[in-house]
């Protein structure tokens, strides 16, 4: 299979842990986005890369979260310090130079408790 | 954070029947896109449109880019069980390097048996 991948798929933690999820993007894609997305509601996006540079950031994206793509490939999205608040899906695109078309893996489900 | 506004929010009908859904936006998009969600997974990519005015089809599926840029309509004909889920549109500002995609808010699609 060669679309986007992500690990885990379901994350359980206790208040205040610290948890990180990966993302492996389509192999040829240069763009990597990051999306978060609540019950009951459309994606919104958190950050995304070009190669290894991130390039932009949401107001989402509180001084808890960090981001990372360190060989412009796989992605890293750390969350410290989790809060109830922090339960949502997360999900990774990717896509091409032309950046247009976004193609999304399965997402992580995180529950804080 | 900012969501399109797509309507209906949810439709009930009978196997067989036609589907209409649409997204309409305050601002301007370089492109249009339709994805699919089924529960627990990621958004699945159904139909790009790049061009206002552009009427793109995927099988059963039709789509087209409101000429002012500002909306865009999802057909889909002859439903069938598997095209339960939900739907949503999302936007692609005109701004060189703002690639970030703005979701709507969903629509739930249920095939009454």
């Amino acid at each position: 299979d060669t679309g986007v991948s992500q690990n885990p798929r379901h994350k359980i933690t206790k208040r205040g842990q610290n948890v990180t999820f990966r993302c492996d993007p389509i192999s040829e894609h240069n763009r990597l986005y990051w999306y978060r997305q609540t019950l009951g509601q459309g994606p919104e996006f958190l950050t995304y890369f070009q190669n290894e540079a991130q390039l932009e950031k949401s107001r989402l994206l509180s001084d808890r979260f960090s981001a990372e793509r360190p060989k412009g490939s796989f992605s890293t999205l750390e969350i410290q310090r989790t809060e109830q608040g922090d339960s949502a899906m997360y999900l990774c695109a990717s896509s091409s130079n032309r950046g247009d078309t976004q193609y999304f893996g399965p997402g992580t489900r995180l529950t804080v408790l | 954070g900012q969501q399109l506004n797509q309507s209906p929010q949810s439709m009930f009908i009978q196997e067989g029947e036609d589907v209409s859904m649409n997204c309409t936006s305050s601002s301007i998009f370089n492109t249009w896109l339709w994805y699919k969600q089924d529960p627990g997974e990621g958004p699945v990519l159904l139909i790009a449109l790049y061009k206002a005015g552009e009427l793109t089809s995927n099988g059963r599926l039709t789509a087209q880019f409101g000429i002012t840029r500002k909306d865009s309509f999802l057909n889909i004909s002859a439903s069938i069980p598997s095209d339960v889920g939900i739907y949503f549109c999302a936007g692609q500002p005109p701004n060189f390097g703002n690639e970030k995609l703005t979701f709507g808010t969903g629509t739930r699609l249920t095939i009454i048996p």
